[in-house]
């Protein structure tokens, strides 16, 4: 049972434009969430995070919004540029888990120039 | 800055041999932990560790094991590799959840194949 989803496996946007990644999750207890960017042959790298107490978090280009009540995170890119293009995975925290992190499948995003 | 080193980058290897992946990590994390990518099916958690000698498996334990004698270094082992194991292996560590761990730092991955 995937707990953590992402429906879009592929993205395509043209450079300048707004990326928008979504991912939707089951478990309430999640109460940390991740965003990864991952390119070929490498390992993925820590993009941005939001706690479950807020709603919105932002950095730089990026911001990443909560909505706890639809269960629903969404990553925005603005502007977006060809050095975005990347797999993009989103990963949920469940409280107190040794294990840490649930991932999602993935969303590669192209950006073309 | 936080390194999680993995020994091979790419790994050619018969079906039936025994593999290890070696992982080594320098920022005194608590946790490490073994992921597998493949299209599709994002990051898969097969093994973890939270401490020395400690191991829990993860969703894809099934034909793998795994060693933690030191505190800052984590091997991964197909005892007998299947074609059905090629795949990228990543390898990550973390400070413990309580201490306030939230983000897991990756290696670069090895490239296993299996033939």
């Amino acid at each position: 049972d995937q707990q953590v989803k992402q429906n879009s496996p592929s993205l395509s946007v043209q450079e300048g434009r707004i990326s928008i990644l979504n991912c939707d999750y089951t478990n309430s207890m999640f109460d940390y969430f991740l965003w990864y960017k991952k390119y070929p042959a490498e390992g993925p790298t820590f993009l941005i995070s939001i706690s479950s107490i807020k709603d919105k978090n932002e950095d730089g280009r990026f911001t990443v919004f909560l909505n706890k009540s639809a269960k629903h995170l969404s990553l925005h890119i603005v502007p977006s540029q060809p050095g975005d293009s990347a797999v993009y995975f989103c990963a949920a925290r469940l409280t107190g888990s040794a294990r840490q992190l649930t991932f999602g499948s993935g969303t590669q995003l192209t950006v073309l120039p | 800055d936080v390194k999680v080193t993995q020994s091979s980058r790419y790994l050619v290897k018969r079906t039936g041999e025994k593999v290890f992946l070696e992982c080594v990590q320098d920022m005194d994390h608590e946790n490490m932990f073994w992921y597998r990518q493949d299209p599709g099916l994002g990051l898969r958690l097969i093994y973890f560790s939270y401490d020395v000698k400690m191991k829990e498996k993860g969703d894809i334990p099934e034909g793998y094991s795994v060693s933690r004698e030191k505190k800052e270094r984590f091997s991964l082992i197909l005892e007998s590799a299947s074609t059905n194991q090629t795949s990228m292996y990543l390898c990550a560590s973390s400070f413990a959840t309580r201490t306030g761990g939230n983000t897991i730092y990756f290696g670069e991955g090895s490239w296993l194949t299996v033939v």
